[in-house]
């Protein structure tokens, strides 16, 4: 069955210093994969796509089938990155599987 | 530009009361889903459609109904509320299969039922 984890409901950074936000998945087919980010106050949008290979916004997300990973990361935190953050998985089927998303906060 | 627009945004509901969840969209997408968001979880899918007319469950159905008469409407019926319907509703829309175009989402209507 297809699973999508992310195994930190919260994580603080410092800005300007580095941000990863874990994602593991689960999954016997070929994953494509997502992240989509809610601002506060909005809602919830694409932030960007594996298949696309995108950077957006600075963050940029590698797809690991070693170790079944999709780690969203950015070099240098900004304020505005401050969200909860979704990675999500298309099993292939007319539906995304969300993680239970990270809620990231950038501390001045 | 409306994009996906849900109402209401809030509701309360007594146990055992219906109610219809609206969602409407202006982009002429095909595919039209409805997620349910329990604090501290991820989004569960409860129906999806890929055209008027076509509709389908998805992981948690039990205790809802939808319909898709229009391309651009796709209500969420709920006839007997109970306390496990408590969540956060929200509706999305895609121009073809999600995996390919992404979703766009509506701002979510916050169910409680007591």
């Amino acid at each position: 069955a297809q699973r999508v984890t992310q195994p930190e409901k919260l994580l603080s950074v410092f800005k300007g210093a580095p941000v990863e936000l874990k994602c593991n998945y689960s999954y016997s087919g070929s994953p494509e994969l997502f992240w989509y980010v809610q601002y506060s106050r909005q809602r919830l949008q694409l932030l960007l796509r594996h298949i696309s290979r995108e950077s957006i916004k600075g963050f940029t997300a590698d797809l690991n089938k070693g170790e079944t990973s999709f780690h969203l990361k950015k070099p240098f935190a900004q304020e505005e990155d401050s969200a909860m953050y979704y990675c999500a998985l298309a099993p292939g089927a007319n539906n995304l599987f969300f993680g239970t998303g990270t809620r990231l906060t950038v501390i001045p | 530009n409306a994009g996906v627009t849900q109402t209401p945004k809030f509701r309360i509901l007594k146990i055992g009361q219906s109610m219809t969840l609206q969602c409407a969209q202006d982009m002429n997408h095909n595919y039209m889903y409805w997620y349910r968001q329990d604090p501290g979880m991820g989004l569960k899918l409860i129906y999806y459609s890929v055209g008027a007319g076509i509709t389908d469950k998805g992981e948690v159905p039990n205790g809802y109904n939808v319909s898709r008469s229009t391309t651009e409407d796709f209500p969420l019926r709920l006839e007997l509320a109970a306390p496990s319907q408590t969540s956060v509703y929200f509706c999305a829309s895609s121009l073809g299969r999600g995996a390919n175009y992404g979703y766009t989402f509506g701002s979510g209507t916050r169910l409680t039922v007591v």
